[in-house]
């Protein structure tokens, strides 16, 4: 079974412009939940989207949006980037039935803000 | 709220113990421990569930204690490939996926 992907996996942008990252989870998983990664930050959560809805959200402002398809794919877009936004991205898909599934995280997306 | 994990960092010589401890402010519906090595993606390693249900890795074994909201994860007889962050995980919700994670215990096992 292939793994969940992400694309790109590297992005260079300058403050002001505006993002858009993939992530296709495993096949026959419905959830996706987006992370960013900081140093001393740890993961913090972003969104999480099952079956097209967003169901949960974290504290992020909203410069921060996604969204998922039919094909259970989905987009992390960031307008008007900040220096601070520079970090790791990353995507996990589960199952979704329930609040205790194995999470399988992507490669992640890195993200530079000049 | 993002749990707290102690230790921050720890360095263990091959064949100790470590013990890695996750606490919340919260009341949890299941706590969930992934393994990250440099460069990689997190990696699962065990959920615990209200209500003493496990799901997870064979040779890693972990607490949770519902009535103090903390889970520990007990790492014995380290090999130089238990080295990396791990990040515990807490779901306050059930039934849905979000999960917050703490800010990582860096462990290091050296020969």
């Amino acid at each position: 079974k292939a793994g969940v992907t992400q694309t790109p996996r590297y992005l260079i942008k300058t403050r002001g412009q505006q993002v858009t990252l993939s992530c296709s989870p495993i096949s026959g998983h419905r959830s996706v939940s987006w992370y960013q990664q900081t140093p001393g930050q740890g993961l913090q959560f972003l969104f999480e989207y099952f079956s097209e809805t967003q169901r949960n959200k974290g504290n992020f402002p909203g410069r921060f949006s996604g969204r998922q398809f039919s094909n259970s794919r989905s987009e992390m877009n960031v307008s008007t980037l900040e220096l601070g936004d520079s970090a790791l991205y990353l995507c996990a898909s589960t199952v979704g039935q329930g609040g205790y599934n194995e999470q399988f995280f992507g490669p992640g997306t890195r993200l530079t803000v000049l | 709220q993002q749990p707290v994990q102690s230790p921050q960092a720890v360095i263990l010589r091959e064949g100790e113990d470590a013990v890695i401890n996750c606490s919340s402010s919260k009341a949890l519906y299941s706590v969930h421990w992934y393994r990250q090595k440099h460069g990689e993606a997190p990696v699962f390693l065990m959920i615990l569930l209200k209500g003493g249900e496990q799901k997870g890795h064979d040779k890693i074994s972990a607490s949770f204690n519902e009535k103090k909201q903390q889970s520990s994860l007990y790492l014995t007889a380290s090999q130089l490939s238990y080295s990396g962050t791990y990040f515990c995980g807490t779901d306050l919700l059930g039934g849905y996926q979000k999960v917050t994670f703490g800010t990582g215990t860096k462990l290091q096992v050296i020969p």
